[in-house]
């Protein structure tokens, strides 16, 4: 079956960095995503990657590595606004996502 | 990024009531359109995905005569949940992707259903 595991909550200090990883097993591979999704809220679009490596963008980085099924999403400096869940989703050979179940991040000052 | 749009935001109906909620594409044409429900501290769960033109294409366990979606045009897609009860009451996404390989989906803001 497919799979995408990610811890269920993390919590970090403002300032500080974190790091969310995701692990997956899925029928083919054709990307792999990071959402945001504050409560209440739908989910915002962070990165998407498919070839292995690191994309940075801003406070934001995203790795993947297909060999492993492994991403991570770092976040540099928290703010208090980055308490959210973050959404691992891989898309599958059909083109359809995967959705983790999400990892809940609590900022303290 | 794209802009999707949904409608209502929050509805409150009675038991046994049917609600339709439309996702429009503000700034695209959006040959596809997934909806979503998403429980409480839970995962988006997949529920249909709506191609344009023809019929939608629902995820097993879904009831299609009990979540109807209609896809009539490039920049509209509703869904109708017939007959509400409480157990439906949920939170509805819809997305829709922009990319030539349906990367990237942008989400619409959501609506939030509660069934008396």
């Amino acid at each position: 079956g497919q799979n995408i595991d990610q811890p269920t909550e993390m919590t970090a200090t403002e300032g500080a960095i974190v790091q969310i990883n995701c692990t997956y097993q899925t029928s083919g591979f054709n990307g792999l995503f990071w959402y945001q999704q504050h409560a209440g809220e739908a989910p915002t679009f962070l990165s998407y990657n498919v070839l292995d490596g690191l994309e940075e963008k801003g406070r934001f980085s995203s790795f993947l590595s297909r060999s492993k099924g492994y991403s991570y999403l770092l976040l540099k400096e928290l703010q208090m606004k980055d308490s959210a869940s973050y959404l691992c989703a891989v898309m599958d050979s059909n083109y359809q996502l995967i959705w983790g179940a999400g990892t809940k991040l609590i900022i303290k000052p | 990024g794209a802009v999707v749009s949904q409608h209502p935001s929050r509805v409150i109906c009675k038991s046994g009531t049917s609600v339709k909620i439309e996702c429009r594409s503000l700034d695209f044409q959006a040959t596809t359109m997934f909806w979503y429900r998403q429980f409480p501290k839970k995962s988006l769960m997949l529920m249909a995905t709506s191609n344009e033109g023809s019929k939608a294409t629902y995820e097993q366990g879904v009831e299609k005569d009990k979540f109807l979606i209609n896809h009539a045009s490039l920049t509209l897609s509703t869904l109708t949940v017939t007959s509400a009860h409480p157990e439906d009451s949920s939170f509805y996404i819809c997305s829709s992707g922009t990319g030539e390989n349906r990367e990237t989906q942008y989400f619409g803001p959501g609506t939030r259903l509660l069934v008396l």
